[in-house]
């Protein structure tokens, strides 16, 4: 049974960099059928995609956030990562990893996750 | 960006009641529509994709329609475990995936 599981800091400083890990279990990252990517949901707002990754590496990034997003997956293929720099109190969120079938699609399954709060 | 819009954005219904939200995008997205539900504290969850596909396991009183630019998501008989956000996704090609600003279901 696939299961995806956020990891991170819980607290970051404004201006520094945030950095989750998503690590998945009962599926290969290296899959050709699946994609791979973030979303957040801010205090009061809507869900936000932030960006996908495929296993080979390549990657697709919301045109609003792309300046400050890096996703990538490990060597091993069995976790990918999101850094998100010059983070400000407005990247407060809880962020989720999620798999996406069939290409950048809909999300799946998604992991239970992450409260981060950018504050001083 | 395609922007999609859901209405309303808090609707209360009793159990038992048929139960309809609405999903326009700002420019025709073909049936690339998923809808998930989300409940306080937890993940969203993957209800209906390409517009009317239901997901596995997701129960028979949820359906999905459309096709273009509007979009309905029906609960035919309302129960008090659908209390939670529904929101709406596009996935067109060549854009960027967005999502619509939920809508708040509670029970009368």
């Amino acid at each position: 049974q696939l299961q995806l599981q956020e990891s991170g800091p819980g607290l970051v400083k404004p201006s520094e960099t945030l950095s989750l890990t998503c690590v998945v279990s009962g599926d290969s990252i290296s899959s050709s059928s699946y994609y791979w990517g973030w979303v957040r949901l801010a205090p009061g707002k809507g869900l936000e995609w932030i960006g996908s990754i495929f296993y080979s590496g390549s990657t697709y990034y919301n045109p609003s956030l792309k300046s400050r997003v890096t996703i990538s997956v490990d060597t091993s293929k069995t976790h990918f990562s999101l850094r998100l720099t010059s983070v400000t109190a407005a990247d407060t969120a809880v962020y989720y990893c999620a798999r996406l079938p069939r290409g950048i699609t809909y999300f799946d399954n998604w992991g239970q996750g992450t409260l981060v709060t950018v504050s001083s | 960006d395609i922007q999609m819009t859901q209405s309303p954005s808090t609707v209360s219904a009793s159990v038992g009641d048929r139960l309809t939200i609405t999903c326009r995008a700002s420019q025709s997205i073909s049936g690339w529509l998923a809808w998930y539900q989300q409940k306080p504290g937890r993940a969203p969850k993957l209800l209906i994709y390409k517009a009317s596909s239901l997901d596995s396991g997701v129960p028979s009183r949820f359906s999905g329609s459309g096709s273009g630019t509007e979009f309905t998501l029906t609960i035919s008989s309302l129960q008090p475990d659908d209390v939670a956000t529904y929101y709406c996704q596009q996935y067109n090609s060549y854009s960027p995936l967005t999502f619509g600003q939920g809508t708040k279901v509670e029970i009368k």
